[in-house]
């Protein structure tokens, strides 16, 4: 399994509040993305980062924020989270060799009461 | 606008038989379709395709790419209930893997002994 892991991976909060959502690598993959899966939808892109610092959105990046400070760590900020975003949500890596799998984390479901 | 649509939605059979799972798509400069299996977790990897008339094969699952007709095939012989699973069809776009991917809203495969 690809070394990805994401923190917490349990979460209930109230509307309104920030939440953020980790994903750590330790494959020193240069890609890493955020998605969220919902009945109904499948999984959606949210934000991806192509780098240190480099960030962009994805299909449903409204109410999200990303950052990316280290190669390893890909942060998802929920700023002030609603029931819309009751989800779960992975973060998934793919890596420089030129062959573009990308490898999931285990998820972290996120409920907004 | 890219998009991946996978039929059927839900499937069920009996441990033995052999089964086939679509994936249609329609994608601004295709590079590349995928294949993914989820069970109660992250979706784990199982073929990449890029070239059409291929075909990919790991033991009893094996999965080819009609480039000129848009779609993909996943196939499934002398199924067993631990095939029992949400198969997930994603295309990569222009930018590859480095902008993330689209996926279809699954194929709920249902093995019963």
């Amino acid at each position: 399994d690809a070394g990805i892991t994401q923190s917490p991976r349990h979460k209930v909060t109230e509307t309104g509040t920030p939440v953020t959502l980790r994903c750590h690598q330790t494959e020193n993959h240069r890609y890493m993305y955020w998605y969220r899966q919902d009945p109904g939808h499948g999984l959606r892109l949210i934000h991806y980062s192509y780098g240190v610092k480099d960030t962009d959105k994805g299909e449903v990046s409204d109410g999200y924020s990303v950052s990316r400070s280290k190669t390893e760590d890909f942060l998802l900020t929920l700023e002030s989270a609603t029931s819309s975003q009751t989800s779960v949500y992975f973060c998934a890596i793919s890596g420089t060799s030129g062959n573009y799998e990308q490898y999931f984390g285990p998820g972290t479901r996120l409920t907004v009461t | 606008e890219d998009k991946v649509v996978q039929s059927p939605l839900s499937l069920v059979v009996h441990e033995g038989d052999t089964v086939t799972l679509n994936c249609s798509y329609e994608v601004t400069n295709f590079r590349s379709l995928l294949w993914y299996k989820q069970e109660k977790k992250a979706p784990t990897f199982l073929f990449m395709l890029t070239s059409s008339g291929i075909e990919k094969k790991s033991g009893r699952l094996s999965s080819i790419l009609d480039k000129k007709e848009l779609f993909s095939i996943l196939n499934i012989t002398a199924t067993q209930t631990g095939d029992s699973a949400v198969y997930l069809c994603a295309v990569e776009g222009p930018g590859g893997g480095a902008d993330g991917l689209t996926f279809g809203k699954g194929t709920h495969l249902i093995i019963q002994p």
